[in-house]
């Protein structure tokens, strides 16, 4: 019930094309939905995050979206370009429970 | 730069052996967290340490160890290595104590264990 799983394991997207990401959970008392951005050789950053109260939050050009009764939650990056070339991975969590990681997308964005 | 320090970068060992990874949180961050990260496993939490103290445990082998010292900084132990012990080991900081704060990554440790 602890599981986050996500989707694509990896994508290649056009640049300036639209980006999606999937994730999905079971639990059902999630309620802090993080998304991380990974290049290669460094350590994951937090991008952006979402709570259940709302059902989407963007920040320039990402933006999640949320479906609580669909237990999904997913990552767009609009006009993408080659600097967002990373991998991505979502996180859940409740109360003062440790971060569920997926198991990360690698995004690839050709000119 | 998130501002956490892991040394050594890179650790390439032997099975059976002993090695020590290092990590300085950001400054005035209380908490420090192990992750380890594998390529079919993702991040898998390890333990978490706040202002000195064992604050939650994860995945961890009873082959590793950890301690948060009273500088804030942070070690990994990790011994009688396996070759499936072989992955990237990050450490993240955060300010307060609960584990779902924000973490703030530093760039990890690759660990080779031949």
């Amino acid at each position: 019930q602890q599981q986050v799983k996500q989707s694509p394991q990896s994508l290649i997207v056009q640049k300036g094309g639209i980006s999606i990401i999937n994730c999905a959970y079971e639990n059902t008392a999630f309620d802090y939905f993080p998304w991380y951005q990974q290049f290669p050789g460094k350590g994951p950053a937090l991008l952006i995050a979402i709570r259940p109260d709302v059902s989407e939050k963007k920040e320039g050009r990402f933006t999640i979206s949320f479906n609580k009764s669909a237990k999904q939650f997913s990552l767009h990056i609009m006009d993408s370009q080659p600097g967002d070339s990373a991998t991505y991975f979502c996180a859940a969590t409740f109360g003062n429970e440790k971060l569920t990681f997926g198991t990360g997308t690698r995004l690839t964005i050709i000119p | 730069d998130s501002g956490v320090t892991q040394t050594p970068k890179h650790l390439i060992t032997a099975t059976g052996q002993r090695v020590t990874l290092r990590c300085s949180p950001r400054s005035g961050d209380l908490s420090v967290y192990w992750y380890q990260q594998s390529l079919d496993q993702g991040l898998q939490f390890l333990i978490q340490y706040y202002n000195g103290e064992e604050r939650a445990k994860g995945n961890i082998l009873e082959r590793f160890s950890a301690q948060q010292f009273p500088d804030l900084h942070s070690e990994l132990n990790l011994s009688s290595l396996e070759l499936g012990d072989s992955a990237l080991y990050f450490c993240a900081s955060s300010v307060g104590e609960l584990l779902n704060s924000p973490l703030h990554f530093g760039n990890g440790t690759r660990l080779t264990v031949t």
